[in-house]
Order: C-alpha cells, then sequence, then structure tokens
C-alpha cells in the first residue's frame, strides 16, 4: 500500500515531442505529489508538484495531470529539449512526510 | 541559493568498517531525512528526524543505522558494521515543514563496500 508505481522504465522521445511519463499509487493517505528530476551524479531536484483537490498544474512546458478517483497522476514535458535527458521520479507523501517515490524513468530526448 | 551538502562524495570502506556520512541541511529547516538510492534502482526512503529524534524509519534502518544531531548544522547518518549490500549512494535531504513542503536534497555520498 506504500508504494508508487511508475511507467516506463526507459523513454525515448525526439526532440520537440511530448514525453509521457506515468504513475499509481493505492494509498489514499498520500496527499501531496511531487515529481523529482534527476541528473546523472546529482541529487533529486523538485520540478513540479500537486494536491489531490486538484486535476492539473502547469509550469512552463512540464504538466501534472492527477486523476484522484483513478489513484493515478502523469508527468507531461511538451516540446521535450535534449537538455531534458535526466531520470525523473514520482513520489507520494503519506501524513507523517515520509516521501515515497516510484522507480524511476530515465528519458533521453534525441536532438 | 541555499543548499544542502554531504561529505565525503565518495567513501570506499572494509566490510565490517564503521561509516559516517556528514550533511548540512539547510540553516532554517526543521526535518532532516536520510535516503538512499542503489545503482540503478530507485530512492529509498531510510529515516526522517525532527526535533533531535527519529520520526520516522524504514525496515531498511535496522540497528546498525544511527542518526544525530551533533550540533545546530550538521546531521550524520552511522553505520557501524558495513555490509557489501550496504553500498549506494546515500542522499541526505531537508524541509522546513512536513508533508506539505519541498525536501532538497544533497548531492549524495557514494558508499561502496569492499
Amino acid at each position: 500500500q506504500q508504494q508508487v508505481k511508475q511507467s516506463p522504465q526507459s523513454l525515448i522521445v525526439q526532440k520537440g515531442g511530448i514525453s509521457i511519463i506515468n504513475c499509481a499509487y493505492e494509498n489514499t493517505a498520500f496527499d501531496y505529489f511531487p515529481w523529482y528530476q534527476q541528473f546523472p551524479g546529482k541529487g533529486p531536484a523538485l520540478l513540479i508538484a500537486i494536491r489531490p483537490d486538484v486535476s492539473e498544474k502547469k509550469e512552463g512546458r512540464f504538466t501534472i495531470s492527477f486523476n484522484k478517483s483513478a489513484k493515478q497522476f502523469s508527468l507531461h514535458i511538451m516540446d521535450s529539449q535534449p537538455g531534458d535527458s535526466a531520470t525523473y521520479f514520482c513520489a507520494a507523501y503519506n501524513q507523517g512526510g515520509k516521501l515515497i517515490f516510484g522507480q524511476g524513468t530515465e528519458l533521453s530526448v534525441k536532438p | 541559493e541555499p543548499e544542502v551538502t554531504q561529505t565525503p562524495s565518495h567513501q570506499v570502506t572494509q566490510m565490517g568498517q564503521e561509516v559516517i556520512l556528514r550533511c548540512v541541511p539547510i540553516s532554517n529547516h526543521l526535518y532532516f531525512y536520510w535516503y538512499r538510492q542503489i545503482l540503478g534502482q530507485k530512492v529509498e526512503f531510510l529515516v526522517s528526524f525532527y526535533n533531535n529524534e527519529i520520526s520516522e524509519k524504514s525496515e531498511i534502518f535496522d540497528d546498525q543505522f544511527s542518526v544525530e544531531r551533533p550540533d545546530g548544522s550538521n546531521f550524520t547518518l552511522k553505520i557501524r558494521s558495513t555490509k557489501l549490500e550496504d553500498s549506494a549512494m546515500y542522499f541526505c535531504a531537508s524541509s522546513d515543514q512536513v508533508g506539505k513542503g519541498e525536501l532538497f536534497f544533497g548531492e549524495g555520498s557514494r558508499l561502496t563496500v569492499l
């Protein structure tokens, strides 16, 4: 119940395309859903986050779509750029502030 | 921009040796965390720390692990007797809120146990 399931494991997108990463959770106690971006050799960095009372949040080229009834959320990267190539982790907070990460998606944007 | 700093960046140790990983969280943050990431795998929660005590710990955080905030700035993770399977990247994180705010991660300490 504490798991967050993420797919796909890896993703290759052409420059200018749309990257879509999906996550699903079971625990309805989760109340905050961030996405983290991690470059090789670096720590995860917050990209964008959403709360379950909102169905969509957009920041620049990054959009989170949230489906509370299905317990699913996804990250869309519009106009994907080679500089977006990184590993992306979805995550969920439980009540105590413990961040549960998904398995990660390695995104490669080809020029 | 304030950041979480970790030392050492890489430590190689023999199995059975004690290791201390150090972190300096962002100065006004009150909540501190250790996570680890085995190569190629997801980031896993180890422990959270608030008000000088452990708030929550995972099943990974057994008796071989301990955390301490020895002064007003440092936050340490000690592994008493390292095992081969402790080889991982260890990330420290801090936050000014619990459950509602952003976790700021350091760049990690890579531990290699031989």
